[in-house]
């Protein structure tokens, strides 16, 4: 079965700019969660929908924003970029049910 | 002070050999354990999750929870060279009906020579 699905795979941003990054969890699942892991470090929890409502929230900017669609993908919103924005941003997906997430490749995004 | 702490190494271990790495953590609530393998610049595989205390076998790894040291870990039987990768340990309050974020070690660096 086809994994989580993110583009794009790299995205370079100037400051000031906005950038918005798109997630396709896995077949039959109904949960994302969007993650930002910063050069050595470990992946830090931002957000998490289920049909279409925002479920738990961790340590996203104000700048940031996401949704969730019908069709259960998601986008990532972000705004008035700024350089220590450049990371690794990962989606992952679970069933409502499980709490097992399944991360996407991730979508690299460098802010000069 | 972190939730979850993680030694991140490196730990460097010859082919063959079997791997312990550990985490420990402070929040009582957390009861969802899990573990994944990162490759560099990749997205975090699981490899194991586990609820509450207790073992769980898959293959050649092994996760144990032990809740009330709050403390746990994962085991690597028969190490490989394609076994070298940063191992974090993730942990959550609730599933079942929730769509918690997980919380996340630094993560270990592991090292497996031929």
């Amino acid at each position: 079965a086809a994994g989580v699905i993110q583009s794009p795979r790299h995205l370079i941003k100037e400051k000031r700019e906005t950038a918005t990054l798109k997630c396709y969890p896995i077949s039959r699942h109904d949960t994302v969660y969007w993650y930002q892991q910063g050069p050595g470090q470990d992946p830090q929890f931002l957000i998490s929908f289920y049909e279409k409502m925002q479920s738990d929230k961790g340590s996203i900017p104000d700048r940031f924003s996401a949704q969730q669609f019908s069709d259960y993908h998601s986008e990532l919103n972000m705004s008035s970029l700024e350089l220590g924005d450049s990371a690794l941003y990962f989606c992952a997906s679970s069933s409502w049910t499980s709490p097992e997430q399944y991360f996407g490749p991730g979508t690299r995004l460098t802010v000069t | 002070q972190k939730e979850v702490e993680q030694d991140p190494g490196p730990l460097s271990v010859p082919e063959g050999a079997i791997v312990s790495l550990n985490c420990t953590y402070s929040n009582s609530a957390f009861q969802y354990f899990m573990w994944y393998r990162q490759y560099s610049r990749k997205g975090p595989e699981l490899l194991m999750y586990t609820y509450s205390s207790g073992n769980k076998e898959d293959g050649r790894f092994t996760a144990q929870v032990d809740k009330s040291s709050k403390y746990i870990s994962l085991f690597i039987r028969d190490s490989q060279p394609s076994d070298s990768a940063t191992y974090l340990c993730a942990m959550s309050e609730n599933s079942g009906g929730g769509a918690d974020g997980l919380t996340f070690g630094k993560g270990t660096h592991l090292i497996i020579q031929p």
